[in-house]
């Protein structure tokens, strides 16, 4: 059983570039989370989606990010017109079921932003 | 609102034990705990749901005060296997996202 899936693992963007960053969930799993994760630092909540619908995005900055969960295909998070600031580990992970569910974390996309 | 880690950093012998203490100042409604390595994604190690409940993992412990707003991860006996960062992510009643401590890093030596 495949763990959660995310590419690229590594991202090279330039200022003003855009990002895409994909994550596949644990199969069975119909939950997922974006977390961003700085150097030496924990993990950032951001955006909590189902198939076709965003649940929570109280941790999403108001402007350049967006996120989607497709009902086929991965979700995505995307950051428009990248800034140095955006350089970071993106994570994302899924769960089973809301509330009492566990959530299992992919590798992560490490974003570097020239 | 964050929990609150503690230590922030521990260096061990391998054999020796350690506990690591994550407090909130708002209620719980779970308690999850990860560990995660340089470079790598966190792992998860076990969740707990109700208050007093206590739970184990070979080697490696947790409880979680409810009515203290508190979990303690509790790791005896310590491999070489076990250093890296510890998160503890809390989940506040009526909401999905888990909200993590900046975490404890923990070194074990030979």
């Amino acid at each position: 059983n495949a763990g959660v899936m995310q590419n690229p693992r590594h991202l090279v963007r330039r200022r003003g570039q855009e990002a895409r960053l994909r994550c596949s969930p644990m199969k069975g799993h119909s939950h997922v989370y974006w977390y961003r994760q700085l150097p030496e630092e924990g993990l950032k909540f951001m955006v909590y989606l189902q198939k076709e619908n965003i649940i929570d995005e109280s941790g999403m900055p108001k402007e350049r990010f967006s996120a989607e969960f497709p009902k086929e295909g991965p979700s995505i998070l995307r950051i428009q017109q990248v800034v140095r600031g955006d350089s970071a580990a993106y994570f994302c992970a899924s769960s089973p079921q809301r509330v009492k569910g566990t959530q299992y974390f992919g590798p992560g996309t490490r974003l570097l932003v020239l | 609102q964050q929990p609150v880690q503690s230590p922030q950093a521990v260096i061990l012998r391998e054999g020796e034990d350690a506990v690591i203490n994550c407090s909130s100042s708002k209620a719980l409604y779970s308690v999850h705990w990860y560990r995660q390595k340089h470079g790598e994604a966190p792992v998860f190690l076990m969740i707990l749901l109700k208050g007093g409940e206590q739970k184990g993992h070979e080697k490696i412990s947790a409880s979680f005060n409810e009515k203290k707003q508190q979990s303690s991860l509790y790791l005896t006996a310590s491999q070489l296997s076990y250093s890296g960062t510890y998160f503890c992510g809390i989940r506040q009643g009526g909401s999905e996202k888990l909200v993590f401590g900046k975490g404890t890093k923990l070194t074990v030596n030979p």
